[in-house]
């Protein structure tokens, strides 16, 4: 599997701001998940993008594939404490291997 | 997710000792795979399997052994545990390519 770059590794937000995390890769990647983990649990599927320049919500949640679609972004907007996680990325591949993630923690 | 189950969920043992993880699936997929994550860390993976009878390794396999004898289980095998072995450790699987993961709830070893 392609290796992926996740940026920030971090991230503090105050709750109610906007959160963005993002997915790069020096290739072409096939397609990109997402998933989040919750802290003391496992890693849960949010959404798979496969086009060029795919754009797709959920609720609060937009994911982003480049046009290019060497690189991703998923944006909270009004960040919860229900957001805490860390977030993770992946190309699909053959061989499901993850970026480092992006640890978010939000001040209530 | 009831369909990918972990055993045991927490485990200590002691250098030098052979331990194994088990995982097992009951959706039939293809695919399973291995991960530690360390504290504060992302997913490093270990071995993974396409299929019954095909393992490969991944980034981080020195230490561990797998086996896939049937599609529903996938266990992991450290030959003799090390202190650096200790991690939390996932189990995945997924029907086929590029299709979504579903992990288990994980092992928390302990190497003493």
């Amino acid at each position: 599997g392609q290796q992926v770059m996740q940026i920030p590794q971090y991230q503090h937000v105050q709750e109610g701001e906007d959160f963005t995390t993002y997915c790069n890769s020096s290739t072409t990647l096939s397609n990109i998940q997402w998933y989040k983990q919750r802290p003391g649990g496992h890693p849960v599927f949010l959404i798979q993008l496969v086009k060029s320049g795919e754009v797709k919500k959920q609720k609060r949640l937009t994911f982003q594939f480049g046009e290019a679609k060497k690189n991703s972004s998923l944006h909270i907007t009004a960040t919860q404490t229900t957001d805490v996680g860390t977030y993770f990325c992946d190309d699909a591949g053959n061989m499901l291997t993850f970026g480092g993630g992006t640890r978010l923690m939000v001040k209530p | 997710d009831a369909g990918i189950t972990q055993s045991p969920r927490y485990k200590i043992t002691e250098t030098g000792r052979q331990v194994t993880l088990m995982c097992h699936q009951t959706w039939s997929h293809s695919y399973m795979f291995w991960y530690r994550q360390d504290l504060g860390h992302g997913l490093r993976l270990i071995y993974y399997s396409a299929a019954a009878d095909i393992t490969d390794k991944g980034e981080v396999p020195d230490g561990y052994v797998v086996s896939r004898s049937k599609t529903e289980n996938f266990p992991l095998t450290l030959e003799s545990a090390t202190r650096s072995q200790t991690s939390v450790y996932f189990c995945a699987s997924r029907r086929g390519e590029d299709t979504e993961a579903f992990f288990g709830q994980g092992t928390r070893l302990t190497v003493v």
